[in-house]
């Protein structure tokens, strides 16, 4: 079983367009991220979800919002798409033994490109 | 400010062992240090976590001197396999308390 699973692998879309990429984990941890990675390979938190609190970076625009029906998901929902939103989005999952030592399970990402 | 600090880009053969070090000047007092291994189309994956010392598993060894001001991971007799992108990590948040982003890493190229 994969421990970390996200769909679609492969998104192309128009801009404008609003779309969802969907993130589930089997681990039972207890808190999910969003990260995007761009063409420099650097990796960038988009967001935190820790049960009820939600922690989100800065420079996330608005059009970004993560939902979470139960604590085994965490899906991303993007409105307005426009070509900058063109990267790898990867899902990731932690239990937060304690602060300071985290370690992330990641899924295998998915490929959003803007036209 | 980048909490850590290491090279772009790293080439060697196989069968070497491959020492990559990692810079992080204001590590606190809290902080893990943390290295993931990232394949072309694929999630980064968890290599090994240490505090101090020394710390080793079945696929590599984590130096880290008493300062904690820096870390090498070891990579022992590595293979063509072993080229991926190395990251660093250290704790949960920046300088600037915000939630951590990866680096650039470092990208291993081994050669035959």
């Amino acid at each position: 079983d994969t421990a970390v699973s996200q769909t679609p692998k492969y998104l192309v879309t128009q801009m404008g367009n609003d779309k969802s990429i969907k993130c589930e984990q089997n681990l039972g941890h207890d808190t999910m991220y969003w990260y995007k990675q761009d063409s420099k390979k650097f990796l960038k938190i988009m967001f935190s979800y820790n049960n009820k609190e939600l922690i989100i970076n800065e420079t996330v625009p608005n059009r970004f919002s993560p939902k979470s029906p139960d604590k085994a998901h965490l899906n991303l929902h993007i409105n307005s798409l426009e070509l900058g939103d063109s990267a790898v989005y990867f899902c990731a999952s932690s239990h937060r033994a304690s602060l300071g030592a985290n370690v992330l399970t990641f899924g295998a990402g998915s490929r959003l490109t803007v036209l | 400010l980048a909490k850590t600090t290491q090279p772009i880009s790293m080439d060697s053969y196989e069968g070497q062992e491959v020492n990559i070090t990692c810079s992080h000047n204001n590590i606190a007092t809290n902080d893990y240090i943390t290295w993931y291994q990232q394949f072309p189309s694929q999630g980064p994956r968890f290599i090994i976590q240490g505090y101090k010392t020394k710390v080793t598993n079945e696929v590599a060894s984590l130096f880290i001197p008493a300062d904690r001001k820096s870390s090498t991971l070891s990579l022992p007799r590595v293979s063509l396999s072993d080229t991926a992108v190395y990251y660093c990590l250290v704790g949960d948040v920046d300088n600037a308390g915000n939630m951590l982003t990866f680096g650039g890493g470092t990208r291993l190229m081994v050669k035959p």
